[in-house]
């Protein structure tokens, strides 16, 4: 069966330290891949999303960056933390398209 | 602005039916989703209704599909204090899942 595990569940970083979340499908194979992020009292907005390896569609101009480096992982990064970033975090994955399932999310505090 | 709309809350009595409404843009969305969301957790899939129906039920979920009006709607029958969370309806546009901000149901006794 497919599973989507992300991490770190949760952390709390300075403002300008440098952030990866991590993502990794299992159970599947050419998956796309999406990184969400859920700001407080707001909806999903969509930051980043894969095709495939490599390929990083970025859907908002921000602080932040996507990864590709293997076909089942996906990694969000930040060379300088924003204040702003703070949030929830989000991966998501679908793979013959009808059906999004997400990871357990991340909670990101800037201070 | 949203292109899923949603009410941000809705208040009802446990053991009453709660209705949850959403409207979408895109007439050619092929799947379209509603997932709840517990406190601190990710998105649970409920339940999901391809756009070529026009009614899906499963337990106490049902779904309702108006294409002609965009309109997609979750009912919960027998709504239970679990069933308080944040509902998400979304639509899926080619390979892109567009969600609402999200609809609080809050079950009161």
């Amino acid at each position: 069966s497919q599973t989507i595990h992300q991490w770190p569940a949760t952390l709390v970083q300075p403002v300008g330290s440098p952030l990866s979340l991590e993502c990794t499908v299992e159970g599947t194979s050419n998956p796309n891949l999406y990184w969400y992020r859920q700001a407080a009292g707001r909806g999903l907005q969509l930051l980043f999303y894969s095709v495939g390896i490599g390929q990083i569609s970025s859907e908002v101009p921000q602080n932040l960056s996507a990864s590709r480096p293997q076909d089942r992982q996906f990694i969000l990064s930040s060379k300088k933390l924003l204040l702003s970033d703070s949030g929830f975090y989000l991966c998501a994955w679908t793979s013959s398209g009808n059906t999004i399932y997400f990871g357990e999310g991340s909670w990101l505090t800037v201070v | 602005g949203e292109d899923v709309e949603q009410s941000l809350f809705l208040s009802v009595r446990e053991g009453d039916s709660s209705v949850i409404n959403c409207t979408y843009t895109d007439s050619s969305s092929t799947y379209l989703y509603w997932y709840k969301q517990e406190p601190g957790a990710g998105l649970q899939l409920l339940t999901y209704i391809f756009s070529n129906m026009d009614m899906k039920q499963d337990q106490r979920l049902t779904v309702l599909l108006n294409k002609k009006d965009k309109h997609l709607s979750l009912r919960i029958a027998d709504t239970q204090t679990g069933d308080s969370a944040i509902y998400f309806c979304a639509e899926m546009r080619s390979y892109i899942p567009t969600f609402g901000r999200g609809t609080s149901l809050i079950v009161h006794p």
